[in-house]
């Protein structure tokens, strides 16, 4: 069966450092989304991307997060200049139709 | 502002007992409904979902839901826990216009008991 995949699994980084975080989506999937879930707290909208371009951004996707579509297959997530606060686990999701979104195993970001 | 109540925070049932998370949404419209469960260390899998149609959907691992609009429930049960169901699982929602965001609640960390 198909499956979202992310890479890498933990990714620890220094205060300031930029981070690139990778997702293989399911091959026919058209709809791609990245999601984040600080320790403890729900999962948290960040991002969806359709037809190479950005569709909606949540409040905590600001200008230091972009994502890109680089190819056909990869979609990525990047932190430009990371804060403690970006510490959480990543997730990425696809969909086929942009109704039922299939998740990634995530990235445990560590921020120190 | 749309959100998702997940009122249990820990459950703990014996195995082989029958199981009941509870979700509630707070939406304008009847929304697209879904169940995820997140066991340790893995990522999110889709255990069901409900857009349309008969109240009462199945899922994977024997996992159903019944969607009650009167009560803007959408309650996961199974009549019989295993052991390997112990996880976290999370209700979510989205508009049903399509490529819009999941809204999550906070989960539901289940653990079975000998």
């Amino acid at each position: 069966e198909p499956e979202v995949t992310q890479t890498p699994s933990h990714q620890v980084t220094q205060m300031g450092q930029e981070v690139i975080l990778r997702c293989v989506p399911i091959s026919n999937h058209l709809y791609f989304y990245w999601y984040r879930q600080i320790l403890g707290q729900k999962v948290e909208f960040l991002v969806s991307f359709y037809n190479n371009e950005i569709s909606e951004k949540s409040e905590i996707f600001d200008d230091q997060f972009s994502v890109e579509r680089p190819d056909g297959s990869n979609f990525t997530l990047k932190i430009r200049s990371t804060k403690l606060e970006d510490s959480a686990m990543y997730f990425c999701a696809s969909s086929a139709r942009g109704d039922t979104q299939y998740f990634g195993p995530g990235t445990r970001l560590t921020v120190l | 502002a749309q959100s998702v109540t997940q009122p249990d925070i820990h459950i703990t049932v014996s195995e082989g007992a029958s199981l009941e998370l509870r979700c509630n949404y707070s939406y304008g419209a009847t929304p697209y409904l879904f169940w995820y469960v997140q066991s340790p260390g893995q990522g999110l899998q889709l255990l069901l979902k409900y857009f349309s149609g008969d109240t009462l959907v199945q899922g994977i691992k024997g996992f159903e839901a019944e969607f009650k609009r009167s009560q803007s429930s959408f309650n996961l049960r199974k009549p019989s826990v295993h052991w390997s169901d112990a996880a976290e699982y999370f209700c979510a929602v989205a508009l049903v216009s399509g490529n819009t965001p999941l809204v999550f609640g906070k989960g539901t960390r289940l653990s079975v008991i000998a």
